[in-house]
């Protein structure tokens, strides 16, 4: 079973606005980690939030972490038609593994 | 850097041939894992390694075998291959730990007939 869920699946918005995903887990966590997957290539590291942060910037990307509620929500401003790819966050649940969710298509439109 | 390197990129099997798919990492990393990704499930972790000669199972295991001879090599065994192992497969690995920041590689995309 995934440990973490994004929201939406999909996501289609105009170059220049920002775009939201939120990614929900179930158990208690260490960190939190954001990756991007263009079309076709690898998964690439985004960011990673420890449960002990609350809010963490990467450039355009802002990612805050609410354990209470356990959800994470990645920010990405001004977004560019690069920007477009499948974004997943990724928990390691306590288990010294990272589980993945199943991501959010983010497509932006120029 | 060549970072993470898997062979082939493609690969067409007849069910219950087998194959081995390779991973290598030019970063001394200590931690290798493999993912299998399928449409509408995510990423998930078939294999993981915390350093040489050190294997354990992740969350779908079967069907599949690893081994890890060096630091810097991880291959992933299909001994008889099934339909349900067309996939695309990612070797990933890390400095220390497996929860730290994952280096994957460009993949690899399995059909099985």
């Amino acid at each position: 079973s995934q440990q973490g869920e994004e929201d939406p699946q999909a996501l289609s918005i105009q170059e220049g606005e920002n775009a939201t995903m939120n990614c929900s887990y179930k158990t208690s966590i260490n960190n939190l980690q954001w990756y991007r997957q263009n079309s076709g290539r690898g998964l690439v590291h985004l960011i990673l939030i420890r449960s002990n942060e609350r809010e963490k910037h990467s450039g355009r990307l802002r990612v805050t972490l609410d354990t209470s509620k356990k959800s994470s929500s990645l920010l990405i401003t001004a977004s560019r038609a690069a920007d477009t790819a499948s974004y997943f966050c990724a928990t390691d649940g306590n288990t010294g593994k990272l589980i993945f969710g199943q991501g959010t298509t983010l497509q932006v439109k120029p | 850097n060549a970072g993470v390197t898997q062979t082939p990129k493609f690969q067409v099997l007849k069910t219950g041939q087998s194959m081995t798919l390779q991973c290598a990492q030019d970063m001394n990393h200590e931690y290798m894992s493999w993912y299998r990704q399928d449409p509408g499930m995510g990423l998930r972790l078939i294999h993981y390694s915390v350093g040489a000669g050190i294997t354990d199972q992740g969350e779908v295991p079967n069907g599949y075998n690893v081994s890890r001879s060096t630091t810097e090599d991880f291959p992933l065994r299909l001994l008889s291959a099934a339909p349900s192992q067309t996939s695309v497969y990612f070797c990933a690995s890390s400095r220390r730990t497996g929860t730290g920041e994952l280096f994957f590689g460009e993949g690899s995309r399995l059909t099985v007939l």
